[in-house]
């Protein structure tokens, strides 16, 4: 069984810090990893995601992601934070379950970006 | 293009009634899926259709549960007899299977969800 662990359920940053949001997975064969955010009242927005070609995957709004296979990680950066990255945020990793291909996601974490 | 549509947005309900959740995946996208969205369980998967296959149900918490998809695109999933516990927000993604890809490098594409309190 495939499963992802997300370090810190909430995290503060001040405008224009480093937003740094932990993900570790457990997987048996190579994994594809996703970041998804949601902010208030909404669905969940994709960001970047894993699929083996390269590890350094750029995303949406100035996200990226590095896959680090020794490590089990797929922490997520941005190099500045703004107002608007205030939202939840899930790492989430694909796997097949009988003819699924279901999404299995961490707990998330909540991103709150001071002024 | 349009994304994926959910409805109701919102859905109050008393304990012991059926409810119906509709989703509207984007247009072409083959598969369809079920979450469950609790403060207590997370993001759950429930349930997924991919074009005329059997569905998977192996993640319905219960036979209270049942969803289906007609016609290949628009999915009903539908809760009896609901229970407290049964409040969530439910959320519908849809996916396209890449052809030059393998399966699991698809991406799903979410609707913004139905919120549902059962009193």
């Amino acid at each position: 069984a495939q499963s992802v662990t997300q370090l810190g359920s909430h995290v503060s940053v001040s405008e224009g810090a480093l937003v740094l949001l932990r993900c570790n997975y457990s997987s048996s064969v190579p994994p594809y990893l996703f970041w998804y955010v949601q902010y208030p009242n909404q669905g969940l927005q994709l960001l970047l995601k894993y699929t083996s070609a390269a590890t350094l995957v750029k995303g949406i709004n100035g996200f990226e992601a590095e896959f680090k296979k020794s490590e089990t990680s797929f922490h997520l950066t941005k190099p500045s934070a703004h107002m608007s990255d205030a939202a939840e945020y899930f790492c989430a990793v694909s796997s097949l379950s009988g003819s699924a291909r279901q999404l299995t996601f961490g707990s998330g974490t909540q991103l709150t970006v001071l002024p | 293009g349009a994304g994926v549509s959910q409805s109701p947005s919102n859905k109050v309900t008393e304990k012991g009634k059926d409810v119906e959740l509709r989703c509207d995946p984007i247009s072409g996208h083959t598969a369809l899926y079920w979450y469950r969205q609790s403060l207590g369980q997370g993001l759950e998967f429930l349930i997924y259709f991919q074009g005329n296959s059997a569905p998977d149900k192996s993640g319905l918490p219960s036979d209270r549960f049942s969803a289906e998809r007609t016609g290949g695109s628009v999915s009903t999933l539908t809760i009896q007899r609901t229970q407290q516990e049964d409040s969530a927000v439910y959320l519908c993604a849809s996916s396209f299977f890449p052809p030059s890809g393998g399966p699991l490098q698809e991406t799903q594409y979410f609707g913004p969800g139905t919120r549902l309190l059962v009193l």
